[in-house]
């Protein structure tokens, strides 16, 4: 089993629907991310948290909003989903101290109609 | 604002190649850069860089940090095909930024 692990891995919704995008880990960090890829513009940060009582918006945290049911868990959610919300999500995480070393699940892909 | 910025966007080389891949920053508060390779999905790990002019070294990859020039570039001797893939650069301050990456293509 991956130690990140992405649901959906692919998804097609229509303008106006909730979608949510769930993440778990079984490498027991602490801290977890979720990013948005895009062609020619990189990765960029959605929201991030530092253990379960912390979460923090990342560069373009509009239009999203995250929840972190537990240290394994945090899961990402499109209250209503629009066309430029359509991109690769990434989930990730990393120890509290030290290197900070990204481990990222595989993506979710998410179109939005 | 900080900034990363990676170049060239894409390269196509053949078999047998080296390439150098380039990466500049501006950020406040730099702690590390770090290099990652993401073939089909996932990014993965491949270098960490916090000093100055010290090499890591991983088989046919190796990567250089210059802090005062505010500059990392990642060398791949002898490509081959595997090493097809969109190499990401990404630095951290408080947070990780991360720039658009470079396609490498490796034809046989």
């Amino acid at each position: 089993d991956a130690d990140v692990t992405q649901t959906p891995r692919n998804r097609i919704t229509k303008t106006g629907k909730r979608i949510m995008l769930e993440c778990s880990q079984t490498k027991g960090h602490d801290r977890m991310y979720w990013y948005r890829q895009d062609p020619g513009l990189g990765l960029r940060l959605i929201y991030y948290s530092f253990d379960v009582k912390d979460i923090n918006k990342g560069e373009i945290s509009d239009g999203y909003s995250v929840s972190r049911q537990a240290q394994a868990k945090f899961s990402l959610s499109l209250e209503s989903a629009i066309p430029n919300q359509t991109a690769l999500y990434f989930c990730a995480t990393s120890v509290g101290s030290g290197a900070n070393v990204l481990t990222f699940g595989a993506g979710s892909r998410l179109t939005v109609l | 604002e900080d900034k990363v910025v990676q170049s060239p966007l894409s390269l196509v080389v053949h078999e047998g190649d080296t390439v150098t891949l380039n990466c500049s920053y501006e950020v406040t508060n730099f702690r590390s850069l770090l290099w990652y390779k993401q073939e089909k999905k996932a990014p993965t790990f491949l270098f960490m860089l916090t000093s100055s002019g010290i090499e890591k070294k991983s088989g046919r990859l190796s990567s250089i940090l210059d802090k005062k020039e505010l500059f990392s570039i990642l060398n791949i001797t002898a490509t081959q095909t595997g090493d097809s893939a969109v190499y990401l650069c990404a630095v951290r301050t408080d947070k990780l930024i991360f720039g658009t990456g470079t396609r490498l293509q490796v034809f046989p």
